[in-house]
């Protein structure tokens, strides 16, 4: 089955600084991969996704970008504000199905 | 509350308890599904369901039992507790559209077994 692997787990930055979170994935027909915030105690979110026939989404401060080719893909938060401090996850899932499979996630802290 | 209702929101059970875990959705959406979340792991799909009737094996499933019997509720059932299913349980709901894969969690259920 599918193996999504996650890096780094934990993550520092100053306000204000950029935040940059990979992962790759190992079933080559993935072709949705979601990432999900997480607040203290509450559940998962999504932030953005982003299907293999784009290599790249934005939305605001928020980016991902996908290399099909390396099988891995990034999330990229800009300008981070305190309120980004939480955990982040990836998934991936493939063909019309809807069953996530997660990497172990990334504890992110922006510092003021 | 994202559509998805979970109860109860916290529960302690003993060893070789058994109990259900609710899940409701009110958005009429055909993909349902239950992930555990442990600490460092990630979530990991127990069980999923695609409509009424129709239930599938996730990545974890021993140990656990669902039914669909209606679209709106999804439950999910430990049949005999153990310490190694103590975790933080999450349903979620999907619609099965073209293009939309965007699944949306309920709050969350905390298990604790003693």
């Amino acid at each position: 089955g599918e193996n999504v692997e996650q890096h780094p787990s934990t993550l520092s930055v100053q306000e204000g600084d950029s935040a940059v979170i990979k992962c790759t994935y190992s079933d080559s027909a993935s072709n949705y991969f979601p990432w999900y915030k997480q607040e203290l105690g509450k559940r998962p979110q999504l932030i953005i996704d982003i299907r293999s026939n784009v290599g790249e989404k934005k939305d605001q401060r928020i980016a991902v970008t996908l290399n099909k080719t390396a099988k891995h893909f990034s999330l990229h938060i800009t300008e981070t504000q305190p309120e980004d401090s939480a955990v982040y996850f990836c998934a991936a899932s493939k063909g019309s199905a809807r069953q996530l499979t997660f990497g172990s996630g990334t504890q992110l802290t922006v510092l003021p | 509350n994202a559509g998805v209702t979970q109860t109860p929101k916290f529960q302690v059970l003993k060893t070789g308890q058994s109990m259900t875990l609710q899940c409701a959705q009110d958005m009429n959406h055909e993909y349902m599904s239950w992930y555990r979340q442990d600490p460092g792991m990630g979530l990991r799909l127990i069980h999923y369901s695609v409509g009424a009737g129709i239930t599938d094996q996730g990545e974890v499933p021993n140990g656990y039992n669902v039914s669909r019997s209606t679209t709106e509720d999804f439950p999910l059932r430990l049949l005999s507790a153990a310490p190694s299913q103590t975790s933080v349980y999450f349903c979620a709901r999907s619609y099965l559209g073209g293009g939309q894969n965007e699944q949306f969690f309920g709050p969350g259920t905390r298990l604790t077994v003693l």
